[in-house]
């Protein structure tokens, strides 16, 4: 299974873009890239996944590099609502199998 | 419309007992997640059904854990002969699509097992 690695924490103003990286150098060439969030206990929510292409949708962009072995995920006008953990996941090739490292704790500030 | 609910919300037990945890899935969804979440860790695979086979339960800790989701609709996760060790938020989500393809996963609420 293709690992990632992300930072632990960060911090963002509120009204800021933040910017979330996420290395997965092992990552195969049909596996895709999903990010997930969790705010505070609640149970985590996707948020955007893509395969090459650079994504965007009505939450967040994600940007993969043209080698695949990373990716960032752009929150364009972060808010306080946006603070949460935030996991980078490979989904395993052929199945719906997630697996969760321990994701970037992000903490927006007013 | 009613997402993916779990019962009990909390649950407090004895190590030694058995324990049934239900997931209700998003109405229609064929495939169904069981995950364990650790305080401060993310969520760790324990096993997943399209309808109502078992396609994967690699993350299964050890042979006391077990799970069914027999007419391919709600499912129980059980856990036999508990120990503190198997204190954690159980997480169930669900997804309307089979492997494959692009696909969503919804996750319910989480039961806490707390093993006395």
């Amino acid at each position: 299974d293709a690992k990632t690695t992300q930072p632990p924490s960060m911090d963002c103003a509120e009204g800021r873009a933040a910017n979330l990286p996420c290395n997965h150098s092992t990552i195969s060439g049909n596996e895709y890239v999903y990010w997930y969030r969790q705010i505070h206990s609640q149970g985590p929510q996707y948020i955007i996944h893509g395969l090459k292409n650079n994504e965007t949708n009505e939450m967040a962009s994600l940007i993969i590099t043209e080698d695949r072995k990373s990716s960032t995920l752009i929150l364009p006008h972060a808010t306080l609502r946006d603070t949460a953990v935030y996991y980078c996941i490979v989904r395993v090739t052929n199945t719906d199998k997630l697996i969760f490292g321990t994701g970037t704790r992000l903490q927006v500030f007013p | 419309g009613a997402g993916v609910s779990q019962s009990p919300r909390y649950k407090v037990t004895k190590r030694g007992q058995d324990v049934a945890l239900r997931c209700d899935p998003i109405s229609g969804h064929v495939s169904l997640y069981w995950y364990r979440q650790a305080l401060g860790q993310g969520p760790e695979f324990l096993t997943y059904f399209n309808y109502e086979a078992q396609q994967d339960k690699s993350g299964l800790p050890n042979d006391r854990f077990s799970a069914e989701r027999p007419e391919g609709s709600i499912s129980t996760l059980t856990i036999q002969r508990t120990e503190q060790r198997d204190s954690a938020m159980y997480r169930c989500a669900s997804s309307p699509a089979l492997a494959g393809g692009y696909n969503e996963q919804f996750f319910g609420p989480g039961t806490r097992l707390t093993v006395l």
